[in-house]
């Protein structure tokens, strides 16, 4: 099994739409938890930590359950600009990020 | 956050050779590291950059083959050595700002070709 996996997709999706992603992992020590957005061609920029409590920024809304060991990324009202690859990356407290390979997303007019 | 830069952006190299990347910082970071992405795969983490000493290579990777140098706190390189197409890939540096946030932000990468 993976240490990180997620859907590759791709996702097709309406402009406007809610769409929403899970990443499991499978270390159950892994400490912190990263939602990075990769753009065709470009770095993975960081879109967001993800906490216990979860948090919001703007559309993007994310989560973490530890029983059942995921991560979710939520974005409402979905632009043509977030067509992306979205990336999930998981720490077990060494600071070495373990990826997974990227849900791609198209956001369609 | 930091800015991150990286020389070359792109190259393409003959096989056998070798090719050193440089990252650049523009402030003083703790832990530097070097991923590899190649073509439709996910980012897998090379080694950490240890600034005054040897760097700790991930398992797959080994020192011969990439080595690794971190002189100060904003400057590391990456040297892919005795080139084969199969290290044609993304080379990227990332830094962690900060003791123990655990959050890593990305140079642009180094786009290689080997034929």
């Amino acid at each position: 099994r993976k240490e990180v996996e997620q859907d590759p997709g791709p996702f097709n999706v309406p402009e406007g739409a809610t769409v929403a992603f899970n990443c499991t992992y499978s270390n159950s020590a892994s400490q912190s938890f990263f939602w990075y957005r990769q753009d065709c061609r470009k770095e993975p920029k960081l879109l967001m930590s993800v906490y216990s409590s979860g948090n919001e920024d703007g559309r993007f809304t994310a989560q973490l359950n530890r029983a059942s060991q995921y991560i979710s990324l939520l974005i409402r009202d979905s632009k043509l600009s977030d067509s992306a690859t979205y990336l999930c990356a998981v720490t077990a407290g060494n600071e070495k990020l373990t990826f997974g390979t990227g849900t791609r997303l198209t956001i369609i007019p | 956050s930091a800015v991150i830069s990286q020389k070359p952006s792109r190259d393409i190299c003959q096989r056998g050779t070798s090719l050193t990347i440089q990252c650049q910082v523009d402030s003083q970071v703790t832990m530097m590291f070097w991923y590899r992405q190649q073509p439709g795969q996910s980012l897998t983490l090379i080694a950490t950059a240890n600034q005054g000493s040897e760097a700790t290579y991930e398992s797959g990777f080994v020192i011969d083959k990439f080595p690794i140098s971190r002189p100060n706190l904003t400057f590391s390189t990456l040297t892919v050595s005795n080139m084969s197409p199969e290290d044609s890939s993304i080379y990227l540096c990332s830094v962690e700002e900060g003791w123990g946030q655990e959050t890593q932000y990305f140079g642009p990468g180094t786009r290689l070709l080997v034929l």
